[in-house]
């Protein structure tokens, strides 16, 4: 079955500790991206990745790392997670020239 | 700037009774459109999606949608709504440039609560 795989689904951290969210997708896309969703805001992307080892930011990258090692696996990092960042993450991927976007579950982040 | 709206925050529609859900955006060109549903808990769901062609895109769960180009609009439309239809709802739209052609753009979401 084609999917986003993200892991955990669920977070509650402190202030500074620092986290790892996973992203696996299993259809060979090339395009994997991060978006937040916040309440009147819709989901606003962080980071993306056109391939292997080429990462970019998106409109809000501000306290987040990715990498892209592999074509399959997108972690999302927050070295040092503050309040602010507490939210809906989703990752999502897909292919040139079909920028229809499959996400995954969802993981939602508590910061205290 | 791009930016798309969604000017109904939120909308309660009775059972059976039909919905509209509106969507503008502003846009150098013509991007790719889509619709996404989000039921509670859950990830998004892509509704249906517009590329280029005929303008009246039908999607899944009965949902269709038009494009109008002179408006910039992509309403999202079903006849008859039923109580599992009861969610959030995002437009989104997506560059046809090679240079970003996979970051879409989403609406602030219009949550839709279904009454009996």
């Amino acid at each position: 079955e084609a999917q986003v795989t993200q892991n955990p689904r669920y977070l509650i951290t402190v202030t500074g500790k620092k986290l790892t969210v996973t992203c696996s997708q299993n259809m060979n896309h090339e395009y994997m991206s991060w978006y937040r969703q916040d309440p009147g805001l819709g989901l606003r992307q962080i980071y993306y990745s056109m391939n292997v080892e080429v990462t970019d930011k998106g409109d809000v990258p501000e306290g987040y790392k990715v990498s892209r090692k592999e074509k399959r696996n997108f972690p999302l990092i927050l070295e040092s997670p503050s309040p602010n960042q507490t939210s809906l993450y989703f990752c999502a991927s897909s292919d040139p020239g079909n920028t229809e976007a499959f996400f995954g579950q969802g993981t939602r982040l508590t910061v205290v | 700037a791009q930016s798309v709206t969604q000017p109904d925050i939120h909308i309660t529609v009775s059972e059976g009774a039909s919905l509209e859900l509106r969507c503008n955006y502003s846009y150098g060109a013509t991007p790719y459109l889509f619709w996404y549903v989000q039921s509670p808990g859950q990830g998004l769901q892509l509704l249906l999606k517009y590329f280029s062609g005929d303008t009246l895109v039908q999607g899944i769960k009965g949902f269709e949608a038009e494009f109008k180009r002179s408006q910039s609009s992509f309403n999202l439309r079903k006849p008859s709504v039923h109580w599992s239809d009861a969610a959030e709802y995002f437009c989104a739209v997506g560059a046809r440039t090679t240079d970003s052609w996979g970051k879409l753009q989403f609406g602030a979401g219009t949550q839709v609560v279904v009454t009996p």
